[in-house]
């Protein structure tokens, strides 16, 4: 199983949006709502921030949606802020009854 | 307050055999789904496998099925990731996370601060 697609890098000027692409298969992102992201700082274990495609936990800022179209899982960023600079991963769970994650993608506030 | 705390750095050479640990704090611990996840250096997440310690059902990822295993000891609300024969490759940074699902839609709510491992001869 490969992993998910994510792209490397994705950078915005604090105050803009941005956009993070997950794309899997029919076999994992295009089979289930069960899509999950996460936010990793450097040096620093993973923090959930989406489940479910869509579900925020409490505590998590209303800057960060989650959507689905097809075999692509999107995090969108509102109001980009300095802190929001992190490694963020998607994962699905897949037909296989197994999990699969992204490479990651890189935040930059510029 | 929910927490899940791994064991510390190791530093091994090849061939030899090691077992780290994630113990549960603050929440009922058999009632939730541990998984295991490694990082490379400088790369992303891989799912390695999952355990529910009230029945000990364990699956794996065909990545790491046969490279490694894991258990659970519920006496001690402790789970486990062990190698028997350890590779340089193996060299990466492995973290425990929970979730209250896994079949209906895995999410690591709380995950543990990680356990840096380096094999070198």
């Amino acid at each position: 199983q490969s992993a998910l697609t994510q792209p490397a890098s994705v950078s915005g000027s604090p105050g803009e949006s941005i956009t993070i692409s997950c794309t899997g298969t029919s076999s994992d992102v295009g089979a289930y709502n069960y899509v999950s992201w996460y936010q990793q700082h450097p040096g620093k274990a993973p923090k959930f921030i989406i489940s479910d495609v869509y579900y925020r936990p409490s505590g998590v800022s209303n800057r960060f949606s989650g959507s689905k179209s097809g075999n692509t899982a999107s995090l969108a960023i509102s109001g980009l802020q300095a802190e929001d600079e992190a490694t963020y991963h998607c994962t699905s769970y897949t037909t296989s009854g197994t999990l699969l994650f992204g490479g990651g993608t890189k935040v930059t506030v510029l | 307050e929910v927490q899940l705390v791994q064991s510390g750095a190791e530093v091994k050479k090849p061939g030899e055999s090691l077992k780290i640990s994630c113990k549960g704090f603050g929440y009922d611990f058999r009632n939730f789904w541990i998984a295991w996840v490694r990082q490379m250096p400088g790369k992303g997440l891989e799912w390695m496998g999952i355990i529910h310690p009230g029945d000990s059902d364990t699956r794996y990822s065909p990545s790491f099925e046969g490279q490694v295993s894991i258990s659970v000891d519920r006496s001690t609300n402790t789970a486990y990731l062990q190698w028997s024969r350890l590779k340089t490759s193996d060299s990466a940074i492995y973290f425990c996370a929970r979730s209250p699902t896994y079949t209906t839609g895995w999410y690591g709510d709380y995950w543990g601060q990680g356990t840096q491992v380096t094999v070198s001869s």
